[in-house]
């Protein structure tokens, strides 16, 4: 079964580090998702994108987010200069159209802001 | 933003009993309901969802229910078993957000014992 897969899946940096979150979402997919989950909390929303465009993102995702799909593939949540409160588990999620509201999500990556 | 509420953070439930998870929203414009299953370092796994347009969703052991009146949602699973244990989350999506943004409740974990 097709799944989306998220590299990688732990990743410590230092405070004001930039650091690059990969996923690879299902290959037929269209529109793609980050969510992230701090320790204890509940999943919270980041960013939607489509056609290569943000289409909608959260209070959250401020200019030290970006995001990106550079080669048809690859789904990218860049963090430009990481503080401790960056510190989740930030998931990638996918679905083939806006018709399908179940979102496949992957396994995750932890990241760990020291 | 407690738009999603999940307001018991535990079950315990007796392996071959009912589990009911509960989950209350406070958006009128939510039009699907999704509950998502999650085994500690993995991604949300999508259970079973509901539209607005019902009241009833049956999928094998797990049934939601939806009282659009009372704004609240509930997931049963019978009979419970021990591979059930993990933590459940209620999902919500509504046409006024573009593209299928999910809101999150807290979670619920669910420990099934034989």
């Amino acid at each position: 079964e097709p799944e989306v897969t998220q590299t990688p899946s732990h990743q410590v940096t230092q405070m004001g580090q930039e650091v690059i979150l990969r996923c690879v979402p299902i290959s037929n997919h269209l529109y793609f998702y980050w969510y992230r989950q701090i320790l204890g909390q509940k999943v919270e929303f980041l960013v939607s994108f489509y056609n290569n465009e943000i289409s909608e993102k959260s209070e959250i995702f401020d200019d030290q987010f970006s995001v990106e799909r550079p080669d048809g593939s690859n789904f990218t949540l860049k963090i430009r200069s990481t503080k401790l409160e960056d510190s989740a588990m930030y998931f990638c999620a996918s679905i083939l159209d806006i018709a399908s509201y179940e979102q496949y999500f992957g396994p995750g990556t932890r990241l760990t802001v020291t | 933003d407690q738009q999603v509420k999940q307001n018991s953070p535990s079950l315990s439930v007796q392996e071959g009993r009912i589990s009911i998870l509960n989950c209350d929203y406070t958006n009128s414009m939510f039009d699907y309901f999704l509950w998502y299953k999650k085994y500690p370092a993995e991604g949300p796994t999508f259970l079973i969802s509901i539209s607005s347009i019902k009241d009833k969703n049956e999928d094998g052991r797990f049934t939601v229910f939806l009282n659009k009146s009372a704004k609240h949602l509930s997931l049963h699973i019978v009979p419970s078993q021990p591979g059930d244990s993990a933590v459940y989350f209620c999902a919500a999506n509504g046409r006024g957000s573009t593209l299928g943004r999910l809101y999150f409740g807290r979670g619920t974990q669910l420990t099934v014992w034989p």
